[in-house]
């Protein structure tokens, strides 16, 4: 069974960091390219940044490129998301996403953890 | 960027009804167009990829159509558990894109 667990997420204050991870199970993490997908609470979904299998190839939003850092850890099956310099409008409920294929990057997500909540404010 | 638009914002029907919800991109995505639902609270679970193609588990009752730049999500006779929010997301393409996503309630 296919399982991602998010975590890390929390208060912040403006111009703070938080560091998301997500751990996954139950399917071959190193061969599966992985996405991390935004939603402010009552609003719609924003895609934020996916990462290849290998760690080779990565894609960022204009929203947070240049802030937020995306990076896995084969070996611990494990996702992260650094968000540096972090806004009011990086406040949302932080998901995890798998896709559907092994070995290609692309948006296609079959599977999604319980999302984290980052809530940035002062 | 591929902007994504959903219409309507809402749908108010009945159960055993039809629901047709529309995904247009601003240029073509080819076939590469997505479909998912998301019921409060939950994380969004994918329904359709690649413009027809059903995921795994999901009923017969889902259907999509379209290519280039005009999409349909189809739901042949609504059941009590298909009143959600559904959003369609574009693969053509970084960065990927959403749309605003449209709520199916209970008339």
């Amino acid at each position: 069974e296919v399982q991602l667990v998010e975590s890390g997420g929390g208060l912040a204050q403006p111009g703070g960091s938080l560091r998301l991870s997500c751990v996954a199970s139950g399917f071959t993490f190193s061969r599966c390219a992985m996405s991390w997908v935004r939603q402010v609470p009552g609003r719609g979904l924003e895609w934020v940044s996916s990462i290849s299998g290998s760690g080779s190839g990565i894609y960022y939003a204009d929203s947070v490129k240049g802030r937020f850092a995306i990076s896995r850890d084969n070996s611990k099956n494990t996702l992260y998301l650094q968000t540096d310099s972090l806004r009011a409008e990086d406040t949302a409920v932080y998901y995890c996403a798998k896709v559907l294929y092994y070995d290609i990057l692309t948006g296609l997500f079959d599977y999604w953890g319980q999302g984290t909540l980052v809530t940035v404010s002062s | 960027e591929i902007v994504l638009t959903q219409s309507p914002a809402t749908l108010s029907l009945s159960p055993g009804e039809r629901a047709t919800l529309s995904c247009r991109a601003s240029q073509s995505v080819s076939s590469y167009l997505v479909w998912y639902q998301q019921k409060v609270g939950q994380a969004p679970r994918l329904l359709i990829y690649d413009a027809f193609d059903r995921a795994t588990g999901i009923p017969a009752r889902f259907s999509g159509s379209g290519s280039g730049t005009d999409f349909t999500l189809t739901i042949s006779s609504l059941e009590a558990e298909d009143f959600a929010v559904y959003y369609c997301q574009q693969r053509r393409s970084w960065p990927l894109t959403f749309g605003g996503g449209t709520k199916v309630e209970i008339k």
